[in-house]
């Protein structure tokens, strides 16, 4: 079945390290985004690409990073240097904007 | 760049009335509109969505309008169930964009 996996599905770090969070998809699909979701809040763009080595900040991409090597995969990177890391993060991609996106389970970071 | 805001954050009905959710966007250059529904702890799922061609498209007890000139758009939930609870997302996007722009979200709750 095609689909887009995220994961862990929870993950636990201490202050001041950096975490990784992964996301695949074996839809085909060429753009991928990540977002940040605080308890009752919407959806936030961290960083999204439309193609292979190349993506472009979001509204909040500051004490973020991601990579973009290979079409499937998407991962990113919650660095020490964001200020209040703990989230949902969920991940999602797109054949191309414009249309609808397919969005993974989710990702809950807690930093202790 | 493109705005979105959707009307009510919150919204309860009896089950089997109505729903509505409004959302009003800015760039007239926006052409697809998708709505998603996101179940507690789970990634948003797209239920419609319609292109700036259409007026107005169905799907079972859902439906969507949108009206170009009053850049405005409406997810239509008929006969709701208790299952219909979640929170709905509206998004506004075009090609050329490279990203949706999201909603704030709509928490509807149904009383069974």
């Amino acid at each position: 079945d095609g689909g887009i996996t995220q994961s862990p599905k929870y993950l636990f770090r201490k202050e001041g390290q950096n975490v990784t969070l992964s996301c695949e998809q074996n839809l085909n699909h060429d753009a991928m985004y990540w977002y940040r979701q605080d308890p009752g809040q919407g959806l936030r763009l961290i960083y999204y690409s439309q193609i292979v080595n190349d993506f472009q900040k979001g509204d909040i991409a500051e004490g973020y990073s991601v990579s973009r090597e290979k079409k499937e995969s998407f991962p990113l990177t919650v660095t020490s240097a964001q200020k209040n890391p703990t989230a949902f993060y969920l991940c999602a991609s797109s054949f191309q904007e414009g249309t609808g996106y397919t969005f993974g389970s989710g990702t809950r970071l807690t930093v202790v | 760049g493109e705005n979105v805001e959707q009307h009510p954050s919150t919204l309860s009905v009896q089950e089997g009335d109505s729903a509505v959710i409004k959302c009003t966007y800015s760039d007239s250059a926006s052409n697809y509109f998708p709505w998603y529904k996101q179940e507690l702890g789970k990634g948003p799922q797209l239920i419609i969505d319609i292109r700036s061609n259409v007026g107005e498209k169905k799907d079972q007890r859902i439906a969507v309008t949108l009206n170009k000139t009053a850049k405005h758009f409406s997810l239509h939930i008929t006969e709701t169930q208790p299952e219909d609870s979640a929170v709905y997302f509206c998004a506004a996007s075009n090609t050329n964009a490279g990203k949706s722009t999201f909603g704030d979200g709509t928490t509807l709750t149904v009383k069974p």
